[in-house]
C-alpha cells in the first residue's frame, strides 16, 4: 500500500488566519489525491478531488495543490466551523488515507 | 437525496464471520463505484475495499485482503461485505460510501452513517 504522511498532526490557528496541511506520498500519485474535512460525530466530507477541484458546495477558501508526491490543502481565512480533522486520501495505486490532521482553535 | 444505509454490525467471536449490508437509495446505483471505510472510535480513516460499477474489478486493503470480500446486487441496489476471519482490530465502524465515478479509483462523495462492528470474545 501506497503510505501516505500528513503534517502537522496538529494545527491550531485562530479564525481570520491561514491554515496549511501538508500530504506526503512515499511514491509518486500522480494527480489522484483527495482531501476530506471529518467534525467530531460526523462522518467525513469530500472538500478536494483530483489534487485540486473542489466538491460540489465547498467554499472558495479550500484550494488543493500539488503533484507527484507532495500535495498541500490550504484554508485561505479560516472560519469557526472549519476546526476539525483533516485526511488526505491517495487513489493511484490500490486506496490509502494519511493519518490526518487536527485543525485546533489556537 | 442519496442515501446509504448499513446494516450487519454487531458483535462476534474471533475467528468468526459477519455480512454487513449497504442500501443504496436516491442515485442510478449502477452507475458508480462502492466502497467500504472503517474507523476506529477516535482514530483515523481506513479504506477496506472498493468494487467497481458492475462488480468486474474489485480491490482490497492489505490488512483485510483473503478475509474480506466485496459484491454489489444492482438489480437490488446493493452493497455487500463479507467479513471471515475476523480479529480483534477489525473493531471499527464500517462505512459504506459512494466513490464519485463508476471506478474504485476516485474520491468519495458520500457516506453512510456506519454500522459497529466488535470482535471480542
Amino acid at each position: 500500500e501506497r503510505l501516505m504522511t500528513q503534517s502537522p498532526a496538529t494545527l491550531s490557528v485562530s479564525p481570520g488566519e491561514r491554515a496549511t496541511l501538508s500530504c506526503r506520498a512515499r511514491q509518486s500519485v500522480g494527480g489522484s489525491l483527495a482531501w476530506y474535512q471529518q467534525k467530531p460525530g460526523q462522518t467525513p466530507r469530500l472538500l478536494i478531488y483530483d489534487v485540486s477541484t473542489r466538491a460540489t458546495g465547498v467554499p472558495a477558501r479550500f484550494s488543493g495543490s500539488g503533484s507527484g508526491t507532495e500535495f498541500t490543502l490550504t484554508i485561505s481565512t479560516l472560519q469557526s466551523e472549519d476546526f476539525g480533522f483533516y485526511y488526505c486520501q491517495q487513489y493511484n495505486d490500490s486506496v490509502t488515507f494519511g493519518g490526518g490532521t487536527n485543525v485546533d482553535f489556537k | 437525496e442519496v442515501q446509504l444505509v448499513e446494516s450487519g454490525g454487531g458483535v462476534v467471536r474471533p475467528g468468526g464471520s459477519l455480512r454487513l449490508s449497504c442500501a443504496a437509495s436516491g442515485f442510478t446505483f449502477d452507475d458508480y463505484g462502492m466502497t467500504w471505510v472503517r474507523q476506529v472510535p477516535g482514530k483515523g480513516l481506513e479504506w477496506v475495499a472498493g468494487i467497481n460499477w458492475n462488480g468486474g474489478s474489485t480491490h482490497y486493503g492489505d490488512s483485510v485482503k483473503g478475509r474480506f470480500t466485496i459484491s454489489r446486487d444492482n438489480a437490488r441496489n446493493s452493497l455487500f461485505l463479507q467479513m471471515d476471519s475476523l480479529r480483534g482490530d477489525d473493531t471499527a465502524f464500517y462505512f459504506c460510501a459512494r466513490l464519485i465515478a463508476w471506478d474504485v479509483r476516485h474520491g468519495i462523495d458520500y457516506w453512510g452513517q456506519g454500522t459497529l462492528v466488535t470482535v471480542s470474545s
